[in-house]
C-alpha cells in the first residue's frame, strides 16, 4: 500500500535556526497538509495545499511558516526562525481530493526538538 | 465551528472483553466523521469513516462505529480486544464545506490487558 513518508524522523534545533521537514506524499494525491501535535495535547491543523498554493491555513501558520513543493514528489514545511514552541510532533498527510469526507493518509512524523 | 469531545482519556480493558471508545462532535454542517489510531512511534492509521451512508461503520481490525445523529455521537467498539489493539485513538470531524482539514479530538489510549 502506497505510504507518506517523512523525513527526518527526529529533528534537534538551536532555537533561532532554520528547520525544513520534508515529506513525500503518495504519488497520485493532489492535496497536501501539515498538522503538528505539542506533547500531551490535540493534532492541530497548520496548513493545506494544491496546485502549487496554500488552500487554507489556521493561525499557528504564522510568517515564521512557510510550504512548498520544490519537485514533483517532495513537500516541505519550513520554519524560519524556530521557537521553544515549535517542539512538536509534525505530521504531513495527503488525500487525492479536497473535499471533507475524503480521508487523509498520514506519514509517521517528525519529532522536533529545540533546545 | 466543528469540534470532537472523546469523553474518556485512557480506557483499560481485558483481553478479550469488549471495547467502547466514546467520542461525540459539534458540527455545523454535516460532518465526515472518521477514527485514526496511532501506535507508539508510528503516524496515524484510517480505522474507518462515516460519510452519510450507512449510519453503522466497518473499519479495519473489527472496529466499528455508529452515527446517531440525535446524540451527536460516533462512538467506536470492538467485541473483543487483542493485545495488539493498545494504542492512542482519534476521533476526527470533517467539515464538507472545508478544503478537508481535520479538526482532532484529544485522543484516548487504549490499554489492554492480558
Amino acid at each position: 500500500e502506497p505510504e507518506v513518508t517523512q523525513t527526518p524522523s527526529h529533528q534537534v534545533t538551536q532555537m533561532g535556526q532554520e528547520v525544513i521537514l520534508r515529506c513525500v506524499p503518495i504519488s497520485n494525491h493532489l492535496y497536501f497538509y501539515w498538522y503538528r501535535q505539542i506533547l500531551g495535547q490535540k493534532v492541530e491543523f497548520l496548513v493545506s495545499f494544491y496546485n502549487n498554493e496554500i488552500s487554507e491555513k489556521s493561525e499557528i501558520f504564522d510568517d515564521q511558516f512557510s510550504v512548498e513543493r520544490p519537485d514533483g514528489s517532495n513537500f516541505t514545511l519550513k520554519i524560519r526562525s524556530t521557537k521553544l514552541e515549535d517542539s512538536a510532533m509534525y505530521f504531513c498527510a495527503s488525500s487525492d481530493t479536497g473535499t471533507g469526507g475524503t480521508p487523509q493518509h498520514f506519514g509517521d512524523g517528525t519529532r522536533l526538538s529545540i533546545l | 465551528a466543528q469540534s470532537v469531545t472523546q469523553l474518556d482519556s485512557h480506557v483499560s480493558v481485558s483481553e478479550g472483553t469488549p471495547v467502547l471508545l466514546r467520542c461525540n462532535y459539534s458540527s455545523s454542517y454535516s460532518p465526515s466523521l472518521f477514527w485514526y489510531v496511532q501506535h507508539p512511534n508510528k503516524g496515524l492509521q484510517l480505522l474507518l469513516k462515516y460519510t452519510s451512508a450507512a449510519t453503522l461503520v466497518k473499519g479495519i481490525n473489527g472496529f466499528e462505529a455508529e452515527f446517531k445523529k440525535s446524540e451527536t455521537s460516533f462512538h467506536l467498539t470492538k467485541p473483543s480486544a487483542h493485545m495488539s489493539d493498545a494504542a492512542e485513538y482519534f476521533c476526527v470531524v470533517s467539515d464538507r464545506g472545508s478544503q478537508g482539514n481535520l479538526i482532532f479530538g484529544k485522543g484516548t489510549k487504549l490499554s489492554v490487558k492480558p
